[in-house]
């Protein structure tokens, strides 16, 4: 139940193309939902998050569209550029007292070719 | 722009050797957390850390680890006696207490075990 689940595993997209990469939770209680990317080498860096009470949020190229009731949220980035091409970890958090203890997802490695 | 700083970024040790990762977290944040990442593989909670206590482990963090938080500004992982299987990248994570709690990552540390 605590189990994040991400899709697809990888992709590639052209530049210019949408990149949409999807994920799923069945824990209710979680209630914070950020995006991770991570270039080889480097540490995973916030990328944008939404909260259950909105449906979508958008930041650039960015935006994050948010289901509660399937119990899904995906990300798609717009115009995709080559500098995108990372791995993108989604993740889930449950507010607790003392711990902001994030879930992934097992990441999707994305591609972006010229 | 503040963030999280780990040394050293690559730490070789034979099995069964002492091993301590070390982490600056952002100066105004009050959680603290160390991830693992398997290479190829998704990044896995191990503890949280907040007013100088454990606040929540993960099944991975057994008695072989621990944390603390020496001084004013550096926060550690030891590994009291390190495993082939230990070998994975490290990351230390800190964020603040009231905010949207984003988790700041450091670049990580890469264990090998060897």
């Amino acid at each position: 139940q605590q189990q994040v689940k991400q899709s697809p595993q990888s992709l590639i997209v052209q530049k210019g193309g949408i990149s949409i990469i999807n994920c799923a939770y069945e824990n209710t209680a979680f209630d914070y939902f950020p995006w991770y990317q991570q270039f080889p080498g480097k540490g995973p860096a916030l990328l944008i998050a939404i909260r259950p009470d909105v449906s979508e949020k958008k930041e650039g190229r960015f935006t994050i569209s948010f289901n509660k009731s399937a119990k899904q949220f995906s990300l798609h980035i717009m115009d995709s550029q080559p500098g995108d091409s990372a791995t993108y970890f989604c993740a889930a958090r449950v507010e607790g007292a003392g711990s902001y203890q994030l879930t992934f997802g097992k990441g999707t490695k994305l591609s972006v070719i010229p | 722009e503040p963030e999280v700083t780990q040394t050293p970024s690559h730490q070789v040790t034979q099995m069964g050797q002492e091993v301590i990762l070390r982490c600056v977290p952002i100066s105004n944040h009050l959680y603290f957390y160390w991830y693992r990442q398997i290479l190829g593989q998704k990044v896995e909670f191990l503890v949280s850390f907040y007013n100088n206590e454990i606040s929540e482990k993960s099944e991975i963090f057994d008695d072989q680890f621990s944390v603390e938080r020496p001084d004013g500004s550096n926060f550690t992982l030891k590994i009291r006696s390190t495993k082939l299987e230990d070998s994975a990248m490290y990351f230390c994570a800190s964020s603040e207490i009231r905010t949207a709690a984003e988790a700041f990552f450091g670049q990580g540390t890469r264990l090998t075990v060897v």
